[in-house]
C-alpha cells in the first residue's frame, strides 16, 4: 500500500540555519503530496502541496518539490525562525481516493 | 469562522465508560474523516464518511462507532473505553485533494 517515509528527529537548529526534512514516498499511479504543520498544543495546518510531478509547492518561506525520479518531496526552507518550532509531517492522498497517508512527524526545534 | 471544530477538546474518563467526540465543518465538503493521533505523534486514518457514507473503515475495533447524521457532521462513539484508546482523535474535511483538520480532541482513559 501507500506509505510515506520522512526523517526522524529531533531536529534541533538556530535561528536564521536552513532546515531540510527528508520525505520519501511509496504510491502506485500518481498520488497528490502534502506537508502539514502542527504547532505545540494546536491542529494539523496545511503548509503546502503538490499534485503532480515536477510541482513546488511554496508558503511560508518553505518549499518542497515533487520529484517522481526519486519518490521525493523534501521540505525545505532557507533561513529559520523560532516560530516555526512544530512537528512536520509528509503526507500523500492516493490516485483513487483521498485518504492521507503520513509520515512518522519530524520535532523541529528552533533557538534564537 | 472555524472551518472544521470538535467538542470537546478535553476528555477524562474512567475505563469502561461509553463517550462521543463530535466534529462539524462549514467547508461544504463532501467527505469527512476521523483520525488518532498516538503519544509519538504517529497519525491514522481511521474512518471516512462522503456524503454520509462510510467510505473508509481502517481495521478499527467496533467499539468505535462513527455516525454523520448530515454531510456537515461526523460524530466519534466509543463504547467501553480503554486505556490504550488514550489519543488525540482529529477530525478533518475534504472537497478535492486537500484535507481540513479540526483542533483535536485530546481522551485522557484512567
Amino acid at each position: 500500500g501507500d506509505s510515506v517515509t520522512q526523517m526522524e528527529g529531533p531536529v534541533t537548529l538556530s535561528e536564521e540555519a536552513f532546515l531540510t526534512i527528508n520525505c520519501t514516498y511509496t504510491a502506485t499511479g500518481y498520488p497528490s503530496l502534502f506537508w502539514y504543520v502542527q504547532y505545540p498544543g494546536e491542529g494539523l495546518q496545511l503548509l503546502l502541496k503538490a499534485t503532480k510531478a515536477d510541482d513546488k509547492g511554496s508558503n511560508k518561506g518553505f518549499e518542497a518539490t515533487y520529484r517522481k525520479e526519486t519518490t521525493s518531496f523534501h521540505l525545505e526552507k532557507g533561513s529559520v525562525q523560532v516560530s516555526d518550532s512544530a512537528v512536520y509531517f509528509c503526507a500523500l492522498s492516493g490516485a483513487n481516493d483521498y485518504k492521507l497517508s503520513f509520515g512518522a512527524g519530524t520535532t523541529v526545534t528552533v533557538r534564537a | 469562522d472555524t472551518a472544521v471544530s470538535q467538542t470537546p477538546k478535553y476528555l477524562v474518563t474512567q475505563m469502561g465508560n461509553d463517550k462521543s467526540i463530535k466534529c462539524e465543518q462549514n467547508l461544504g465538503h463532501d467527505t469527512m474523516y476521523w483520525y488518532k493521533q498516538d503519544s509519538k505523534k504517529f497519525l491514522k486514518i481511521m474512518f471516512s464518511y462522503n456524503n454520509k457514507e462510510l467510505i473508509i473503515n481502517e481495521t478499527v475495533p467496533n467499539r468505535f462507532s462513527p455516525k454523520s447524521p448530515d454531510k456537515a457532521h461526523l460524530n466519534l462513539h466509543i463504547n467501553s473505553l480503554e486505556l490504550g484508546d488514550s489519543a488525540v482523535y482529529f477530525c478533518a474535511s475534504s472537497g478535492a485533494d486537500t484535507q481540513y483538520f479540526g483542533p483535536g480532541t485530546r481522551l485522557t482513559v484512567l
